[in-house]
């Protein structure tokens, strides 16, 4: 079973507007973390944010914004005044306590985003 | 602060040749992981290390890998003998204890072509 499932292989948006990527999880842990990475196309891998499990408010980092809804198992990116540098691949990621909290990050398979002027 | 450092950026080469793969992790990060990404499959995780030792390597596709550390401030992944279909980008990325919310820092990768 997939852990992580991000189900948009692309999206885009206008300059300017605000655009959510999508990610669900699989987890039967408590205690467990997720995480956002971004990948221009010079291929870095980008730590945006990050939200535990036993966080009683959505985690926020400039214009990022992490719409997390424990219940539903989701953990949604939310990317304000998108910008054309915003255009690239996004990945989720999860880390479970049950992986012996060594600190284990397992990825979805991204959503390319495209900002368009 | 430096981040992580790989190298080489690039790397060519042919079927059969040995291939090693450099990572420089971040001063005082006690983690270090070995990261495989395709189009096919996404990214992978190969092994990784704690304190230089190695935890779990569940994820090395089969004898042809093998990844050392060292030293807190070196590490390497070594494929021997290279094939084709392990044409992929290799990134090292580390990371503090996990008692905390740090995350992993990537390196810029290597992008691996087997010829």
């Amino acid at each position: 079973a997939q852990k992580i499932t991000q189900t948009q292989p692309g999206m885009f948006v206008q300059e300017k507007e605000a655009v959510t990527l999508d990610c669900t999880y699989d987890t039967s842990d408590q205690s467990y973390g997720l995480f956002w990475y971004k990948q221009p196309s010079s291929g870095e891998m980008i730590f945006l944010i990050y939200q535990g499990s036993y966080d009683e408010q959505n985690a926020t980092e400039g214009r990022y914004s992490l719409n997390f809804q424990k219940a539903r198992k989701s953990a949604n990116l939310v990317i304000s005044a998108s910008q054309l540098g915003d255009s690239a691949m996004y990945f989720c990621a999860m880390r479970e306590a049950s992986s012996g909290g060594y600190n284990k990050l397992i990825f979805g398979a991204g959503t390319r985003l495209a900002v368009h002027p | 602060d430096a981040g992580v450092i790989q190298s080489p950026r690039h790397e060519v080469t042919e079927m059969g040749q040995e291939v090693t793969l450099r990572c420089k992790p971040i001063s005082g990060h006690d983690y270090l992981f070995w990261y495989r990404q395709t189009m096919m499959r996404g990214l992978e995780l190969l092994i990784y290390f704690n304190n230089n030792v190695p935890i779990d390597d569940s994820g090395m596709p089969e004898d042809r890998f093998s990844a050392k550390m060292p030293n807190a401030s070196f590490s390497t992944l070594k494929i021997q003998p290279s094939e084709p279909r392990d044409s992929a980008v290799y990134f090292c990325a580390s990371s503090q204890s996990p008692r905390n919310n740090s995350p992993l820092h990537f390196g810029n990768g290597t992008r691996l072509t087997v010829t």
